[in-house]
């Protein structure tokens, strides 16, 4: 059973670079044929896809974010990073740890839903 | 980017009720569309992928239905444990992956 836990620093400054990690158990964040990623949510808001990485694969990024963010993979210690740079108030979310299943699509092995799910961590950034 | 609008934003049901959500992508997702639910201090569960199977666990209360471009999640026989917030996501080509704005289900 894959399991994944979220820590990170639950209160920081705007302006200041959000730092998140992702401890992996129950499964391998080398496989190739896995994918991981994060996820967030806003107070009241819904679910934003932040971007997903898989040791075989270019990582991906939303549009929305890609210029701010970064994943990155320490696979010595099974564990997936997050950095987002210059952080705003609107940055505050509940940040999830995701598995993001790989599956055959119209030919093609890609990622598919989100399968596994940490409990998530909440980061507050104050101005 | 593909926009998923989900309806209704709220839904109230009592314990037992049979509730219908739907969700709408703004392109043929074909049948490449999961369901998810959200309770405060859990971590998010997913219910469905590929628009009508089960995740392993799931109650078969939970049935979800449509192709292309609308969706539905039916819950029949309402369960305390299922007043949640919904959000279903498609999964095309590769991303950017986006969600529904969720329904809660509410008492």
């Amino acid at each position: 059973q894959v399991q994944l836990h979220e820590s990170g620093p639950g209160l920081m400054k705007a302006s200041e670079t959000l730092s998140l990690t992702c401890t992996v158990s129950g499964g391998s964040i080398n496989d190739e044929n896995d994918y991981w990623g994060w996820i967030r949510q806003p107070p009241g808001k819904g679910l934003e896809w932040i971007g997903t990485a898989s040791s075989g694969e270019t990582t991906r990024y939303n549009p929305s974010l890609s210029r701010r963010v970064t994943i990155s993979m320490d696979t010595s210690n099974n564990q997936l990073s997050l950095r987002l740079t210059s952080a705003t108030v609107g940055d505050s979310a509940i940040y999830y740890c995701v598995r993001h299943r790989g599956a055959y699509i119209s030919g093609f092995y890609n990622p598919s839903f989100f399968d596994y799910w940490g409990q998530g961590t909440l980061v507050t950034v104050s101005s | 980017e593909v926009v998923m609008t989900q309806s209704p934003a709220t839904l109230s049901a009592s314990p037992g009720e049979t509730v219908t959500l739907s969700c709408r992508a703004s392109q043929s997702v074909g049948r490449n569309l999961a369901w998810y639910q959200l309770t405060p201090g859990q971590a998010p569960r997913p219910l469905m992928y590929g628009a009508s199977t089960r995740v392993t666990d799931v109650p078969a209360r939970f049935s979800g239905s449509g192709a292309g471009t609308d969706f539905t999640l039916t819950i029949s026989s309402l369960q305390p444990e299922d007043f949640a917030v919904y959000f279903c996501q498609h999964y095309i080509n590769r991303g950017p992956w986006t969600f529904g704005q969720g329904t809660r289900v509410e008492i």
